[in-house]
């Protein structure tokens, strides 16, 4: 059973302009929620989290929010840049961290 | 400060063949985790080690696959016999918390490749 979901395999922006990224999941114990990033022949590292209790947490060009009655969460990028190409992993913690399918982006200049 | 280390970074054996992958977590990190990545999948989890025991083994096929961490510290995972299906990224990742105090924040070594023929 999939907990987390990431309905978007891929996904395809300019240089500049916003990325928004998807993500569900079913599991209303899940603590904090978590956006993983991911190059080639890497492994992912950790981007941003949000907390269950707060609905919206920013840092820099990265924001993301958190709809608790639709257990929807939503990754923003602005400006996108084309370093920002790579997979995105959704991720949710409570007593293990349990990742979504991942989305792949690509920022065009 | 240095990241989580994997070896071999690469593996190709033929099935029925065994392997091994070894990882040394970032130092003082108590919570140890060995995750599979299938080509266009996300990471699961196979097992999570909390010091030297198992906090989660649930979705390690447990018939072909074994995990140890010696004294706490780095872990190897072996598969024995290998299947086809077995094809995957291996990653490792550490933290310092595990349980209610885990934010989820991990990190990962880069993974050691296995191809089964």
């Amino acid at each position: 059973d999939q907990q987390v979901k990431q309905n978007s395999p891929s996904l395809s922006v300019q240089e500049g302009r916003i990325s928004i990224l998807n993500c569900d999941y079913t599991n209303s114990m899940f603590d904090y929620f978590l956006w993983y990033k991911k190059y080639p022949a890497e492994g992912p590292t950790f981007l941003i989290s949000i907390s269950s209790i707060k609905d919206k947490n920013e840092d820099g060009r990265f924001t993301v929010f958190l709809n608790k009655s639709a257990k929807h969460l939503s990754l923003h990028i602005v400006p996108s840049q084309p370093g920002d190409s790579a997979v995105y992993f959704c991720a949710t913690s409570y007593d293990k961290v349990i990742f979504g399918p991942g989305t792949s982006l690509s920022v065009i200049p | 400060e240095a990241g989580v280390a994997q070896s071999p970074r690469y593996k190709i054996i033929e099935k029925r063949q065994s392997v091994a992958f070894w990882c040394n977590p970032i130092s003082g990190h108590a919570t140890l985790y060995w995750y599979q990545q299938i080509l266009g999948q996300g990471p699961k989890l196979l097992i999570q080690f909390q010091n030297n025991g198992v906090v989660d083994d649930s979705q390690l096929p447990k018939d072909r696959f074994s995990a140890e961490r010696l004294k706490g510290v780095d872990s190897t995972l072996k598969i024995q016999p290998a299947k086809l299906e077995d094809s995957a990224v291996y990653l490792c990742a550490s933290s310092l918390f595990a349980g209610p105090a885990n934010t989820g924040e991990l990190f990962f070594g880069e993974g050691s490749r296995l191809t089964v023929l």
